[in-house]
């Protein structure tokens, strides 16, 4: 069945750095979504790709959609400790319904101030 | 404008005994989807229902786990004779979907953290 892999599972950083958290499927995406969790919270939508090579930024978070529509990207430019949580990329699954979604494993990310 | 809620948001069962989990969805959304999280993993992906249809249950476990959705009321997540490897972080979420075909974005309730004691 479909996987979605995403790399690293922890990155820790100190505050002002820069943050990527990568995710690769093995089929080809209609859209890509990345959510985060906060510790001990639920996920909280982020954003949905659609096109292939698309790029969006909202403030200092930049994600990518790769031109084959396998792989996306969540780049977070000088990291705050406000960005600490786990980011999840998430495809729909396919098949006879396409709610559901199939998720990464998730980049822990923890920011020393 | 309440989002999805999830009730209980801790419940502790011993071995054997029976969890129910309830949902209810963003008002006007009639699509729910249930996931489950273990500890430090993505979330898995159980069931997906319409308003009192289960439309995919591929992800569910084949015994003591059902869902519902009833025309009335919240959705329902249901484990029967819960065993320790039931100890999760359940989440419902729901979208509005009103065409199957689109990839609607789901909106995530709070979830029931299940201890088995």
């Amino acid at each position: 069945g479909q996987q979605v892999m995403q790399i690293p599972q922890y990155q820790h950083v100190q505050e002002g750095e820069d943050f990527t958290t990568y995710c690769n499927s093995s089929t080809t995406l209609s859209n890509i979504q990345w959510y985060k969790q906060r510790p001990g919270g639920h996920p909280v939508f982020l954003i949905q790709l659609v096109k292939s090579g698309e790029v969006k930024k909202q403030k200092r978070l930049t994600f990518q959609f790769g031109e084959a529509k396998k792989n996306s990207s969540l780049h977070i430019t000088a990291t705050q400790t406000t960005d600490v949580g786990t980011y999840f990329c998430a495809g729909p699954a396919g098949g006879t319904s396409y709610g559901k979604l199939t998720f990464g494993q998730g980049t822990i990310l923890t920011v020393h101030p | 404008n309440a989002g999805v809620m999830q009730n209980p948001r801790h419940l502790v069962r011993r071995r054997g005994q029976e969890a129910r989990l309830r949902c209810s969805p963003v008002k006007g959304h009639s699509h729910v989807y249930w996931y489950r999280q273990l500890p430090e993993e993505g979330l898995k992906f159980m069931v997906y229902l319409q308003k009192e249809n289960i439309i995919d249950e591929s992800g569910m476990p084949k015994e003591r786990f059902s869902a519902e959705f009833p025309k009335e009321g919240p959705s329902i997540l249901r484990i029967q004779q819960v065993v320790r490897g039931d100890s999760a972080a359940y989440f419902c979420a729901s979208s509005p979907s009103r065409d199957r075909r689109r990839q609607e974005t789901q909106y995530f309730g709070p979830g029931t953290r299940l201890l088995v004691l």
